[in-house]
């Protein structure tokens, strides 16, 4: 278990609806790092937060957005969906201080049919 | 820019060593890193190099880091059927908040 909380586990929505994935860093994490995983595209960057703020921003589209709040989690917006946004969402944490590493969570699968 | 290059497959035979070759770009990156993917899991971290050394050793498993053609390998000795995952190269700047770049991940299969 890496501590970082992901929900919900699975999702199925339409085209063209709007939903919203959670993510629950690590305890005393202050980064947080959202990526999607297309069986064809390997893992991209969407975008990073740091202590509530916006760090980094990768290949995310606009009709996506995030944001974290004071309590440090965070949430993923994804609207006007299509069939190709179908894919694994996952969140990752670091602690900001130095640390090495960042640590996973077990994803959301977002199923867009 | 910042960029990460895996070959997408390798197939070994078991008890084999298998070596997964990356490619990075950025300069500055000073933490380089190999996560693995199960199937249906999340990607946990298996080793990571700092980009002032050359090698690492952990048990099975050797980093090799070439920061002037910027190749970086992870070799698994005496390969199980156990390591068939999907193993992800990533770089990392300097600075605590930075953020992660992945490559595309490079899918080892173990024949028997």
């Amino acid at each position: 278990d890496s501590g970082v909380t992901q929900t919900p586990k699975h999702l199925i929505t339409a085209t063209g609806q709007r939903v919203t994935l959670r993510c629950s860093p690590r305890s005393g994490d202050l980064s947080v790092y959202w990526y999607q995983q297309s069986l064809d595209q390997g893992l991209q960057f969407l975008i990073q937060y740091y202590n509530g703020e916006e760090r980094a921003k990768g290949n995310i589209l606009e009709r996506f957005s995030a944001q974290q709040f004071p309590d440090l989690h965070s949430e993923l917006n994804l609207s006007s969906l299509e069939l190709g946004d179908s894919a694994l969402y996952f969140c990752a944490s670091s602690d900001g201080t130095g640390a090495t590493e960042a640590f996973f969570g077990q994803g959301t699968r977002l199923t867009v049919v | 820019g910042e960029d990460v290059e895996q070959s997408l497959f390798l197939s070994v035979r078991e008890g084999d060593s298998s070596v997964i070759n990356c490619t990075y770009t950025d300069s500055s990156s000073t933490y380089l890193y190999w996560y693995k993917q199960e199937p249906g899991a999340g990607l946990q971290l298996l080793t990571y190099i700092f980009s002032n050394m050359d090698m690492k050793q952990d048990q099975r498993l050797t980093v090799l880091l070439n920061k002037k053609d910027k190749h970086l390998s992870l070799r698994i000795a005496d390969t199980q059927t156990g390591d068939s995952a999907i193993y992800f190269c990533a770089e990392r700047a300097w600075g605590s908040a930075s953020k992660i770049i992945f490559g595309s991940g490079t899918r080892l299969s173990i024949r028997p």
